[in-house]
């Protein structure tokens, strides 16, 4: 079968530095995707990595290694608003999307 | 761009009745997806269209359930007859075949449908 697995629930101190772990098992792969949703929001797309290494992009990077199957985000410096669900998604061998269950961020102040 | 509008925002109807979403893609993206989010499932594609086509409906899950896209700019997702099973959010997405980064989708705002 397919599976995505990261963590339910992560908790972290405003300002600090948090990563968001993804380990997937598929059948074909092609690369491997964030998301986050604010509650009673829409998903919206964070980055992308198809290739091993980091990906930066402000203050949010994303990481990818293909050999261990397993992928990271990670958020610096967090603010109240990065409080949201990250959901980590699989390109599949038909070019369609796994997604993971998500993450709920919480924030403390 | 005004992104994917979905319609309505929220939908309570009883069980039986007929359910129609509405959707409008980001001009210009030729690729329309059909999801549906609900805690015990997570986010489920039902079906998604590729210039007005319909090319994966196996997440459908029953025949109660379908979806059209008569043009580019329009699509609907109906349900008929509804159940209470079917409450979620049904969100609407597209995408644009000439973006490199395939997995960038464009979600709408959603509709929460709830069936008493």
């Amino acid at each position: 079968g397919q599976s995505l697995e990261q963590p339910s629930e992560v908790t972290a101190v405003e300002g600090a530095i948090v990563q968001i772990n993804c380990t997937y098992q598929t059948s074909g792969f092609y690369g491997l995707s964030w998301y986050q949703q604010h509650d009673g929001g829409a998903p919206t797309f964070l980055s992308y990595n198809a290739l091993d290494g980091l990906e930066e992009t402000g203050r949010f990077s994303s990481f990818l290694s293909r050999s261990d199957s397993y992928g990271y985000l990670l958020l610096q410096e967090l603010q109240m608003k990065d409080s949201a669900s990250y959901f980590c998604a699989v390109t599949g061998s038909n070019y369609q999307l796994i997604w993971g269950a998500g993450t709920k961020l919480i924030i403390k102040p | 761009d005004a992104g994917v509008i979905q319609s309505p925002r929220h939908e309570v109807t009883e069980m039986g009745q007929e359910v129609t979403l509405r959707c409008k893609p980001i001009s210009g993206h030729d690729y329309l997806f059909w999801y549906r989010q609900t805690m015990m499932r997570g986010l489920e594609l039902l079906i998604y269209f590729n210039n007005n086509v319909p090319i994966d409906d196996s997440g459908m899950p029953e025949d109660r359930f379908s979806a059209k896209m008569p043009n580019a700019s329009f699509s609907t997702l109906k349900i008929q007859p509804s159940e209470p099973r079917d409450s979620a959010v049904y969100f609407c997405a597209s995408r644009e075949s000439r973006d490199p980064v395939y997995e960038k989708l464009f979600f709408g705002s959603g509709t929460q449908l709830s069936v008493l």
